[in-house]
């Protein structure tokens, strides 16, 4: 049973550029999130995409947008990115009706360095 | 808003050692839950342990158990026979319960170090 996968693992772009994330949530997992790691500090929540729309939002910029797709999968997109949005870009996928002390797993990661 | 904060920035234990690590958090719920995660260097975040609020009694997995203290606001973590493979980073994390609360929050976290 294959868990959370994320494309790709590395990734550097230019300032002012877009980017697009990709994640595969785990077998049976309908809910996807998305944090920004930046290096030395704990991640920060961007999103979350249930039922193909955004459920919870956090502080982040319009430049931050997503999506899911049917078939859960999902995608974050940052527009006119900027130095600092060089971090790592964890995705967490949760099972359906797992609120509260429901276990979010994570894939290992998209490395964004942006020069 | 919820915040949490780890004090220690780095820490190290002898392997086979006991080794605790702090978390506080700062919140006006009085039910919510607390996770403590691991990082390891392949950056893929693990659940080590979570605790609901409302439960007295902390949590335990094997050689990881919690002290939650309620009133303190206070959630450490101890990893009791330490081996070499538990160096990581490790995150506390917060989460509010009920419908529309789902982001976790999390500390800027404890680097571990193991000692042969």
């Amino acid at each position: 049973d294959a868990g959370v996968t994320q494309s790709p693992t590395h990734l550097i772009k230019t300032r002012g550029q877009q980017v697009t994330l990709r994640c595969s949530p785990k077998s049976g997992h309908d809910t996807v999130s998305w944090y920004q790691q930046a290096l030395g500090q704990g991640p920060q929540f961007i999103f979350q995409y249930y039922e193909e729309e955004e459920r919870q939002r956090g502080n982040f910029p319009d430049r931050f947008s997503g999506h899911q797709f049917p078939n859960y999968s999902s995608e974050l997109n940052v527009n006119a990115l900027l130095l600092g949005d060089s971090a790592l870009y964890l995705c967490a996928s949760s099972l359906p009706g797992t609120g509260g002390a429901g276990e979010q797993y994570f894939g290992p990661g998209t490395r964004l360095t942006v020069t | 808003a919820q915040t949490v904060t780890q004090s220690q920035p780095e820490m190290s234990v002898q392997e086979a050692e006991t080794v605790t690590l702090s978390c506080t958090y700062d919140t006006s719920e009085s039910d919510y839950y607390l996770f403590w995660y691991k990082q390891p260097p392949s950056r893929q975040m693990i659940l080590v342990i979570r605790q609901e609020a409302y439960k007295q009694q902390n949590a335990t997995e094997n050689r990881f158990s919690v002290n939650f203290q309620k009133a303190a606001k206070s959630f450490s973590l101890k990893i009791s026979d330490s081996q070499l493979g538990d160096a990581a980073m490790y995150f506390c994390a917060y989460r509010s319960p009920g419908a529309g609360s789902y982001q976790l929050t999390f500390g800027k976290g404890t680097k571990l170090s193991v000692i042969p």
